[in-house]
């Protein structure tokens, strides 16, 4: 079993929808990355948490400690908003920064 | 544009051999990770470098080396190159210090095909 578990793997919606990518990882944590990728490669930051809710433009990224769960919701989707999400835990237990990532999940959103 | 820079672009080269990647922390950021992105194994944390020390390791071969300048850029060997290493290769930088942990920027990648 991986140690983040992301879901769904692939959605496909229209555009204007409400979108919801939830991850779900199974160590301790000290934070929680949300990363896009576009075709092109690139990998963009979204969010960086540790608790509690942050929100920029029309996305939102929350995170519930205890239940060892994150979501990531687009509002009013956009064409432009199609690209690989990717979420990414740093352990708990200090020392190393390097991140575990799930799988991603590609999101495609149609005109 | 995050700040972080990656050369070369695309690297084409053939089993057996040695390549050597390129990365320029954003400026002011002391901590550069390494990260090889694979179709088979997705993203993984290859190694951390701090200030010129390394500081962490992950899912680095043996045969791949790292290591850090004092003007703070790094550079990934690898060596022996197999097919199986034919991957995207992610450099990221961040303001790192003992008290606390920020946001890693990533570079726009290396993309390495070994043939």
């Amino acid at each position: 079993k991986n140690e983040v578990e992301q879901s769904p793997q692939n959605l496909t919606a229209q555009e204007g929808e409400f979108i919801t990518i939830n991850c779900s990882y199974s160590v301790g944590i000290s934070a929680l990355h949300w990363l896009q990728q576009h075709p092109g490669g690139g990998i963009v930051s979204l969010f960086m948490l540790s608790s509690g809710k942050k929100k920029h433009g029309r996305l939102i990224a929350t995170i519930n400690i205890q239940e060892k769960h994150s979501s990531l919701h687009i509002t009013a989707s956009h064409p432009r908003d199609s690209a690989v999400y990717i979420c990414a835990v740093r352990g708990s237990g200090g020392g190393a920064d390097g991140l575990t990532f799930g799988k991603g999940t590609h999101l495609i959103i149609q005109p | 544009d995050s700040g972080v820079t990656q050369t070369p672009k695309h690297l084409i080269t053939a089993t057996g051999q040695r390549v050597t990647l390129r990365c320029s922390p954003r400026s002011g950021d002391l901590s550069v990770y390494w990260y090889q992105q694979s179709l088979d194994q997705g993203l993984q944390f290859l190694i951390q470098y701090y200030n010129g020390e390394e500081r962490a390791k992950g899912n680095i071969l043996e045969r791949f080396s790292a290591q850090q300048f004092p003007d703070l850029h790094s550079e990934l060997n690898l060596s022996s190159l197999e097919l199986g290493d034919s991957a995207l290769y992610f450099c990221a930088s961040s303001v790192w210090t003992d008290s606390s942990y920020n946001e890693q920027f990533f570079g726009p990648g290396t993309r390495l095909t070994v043939l």
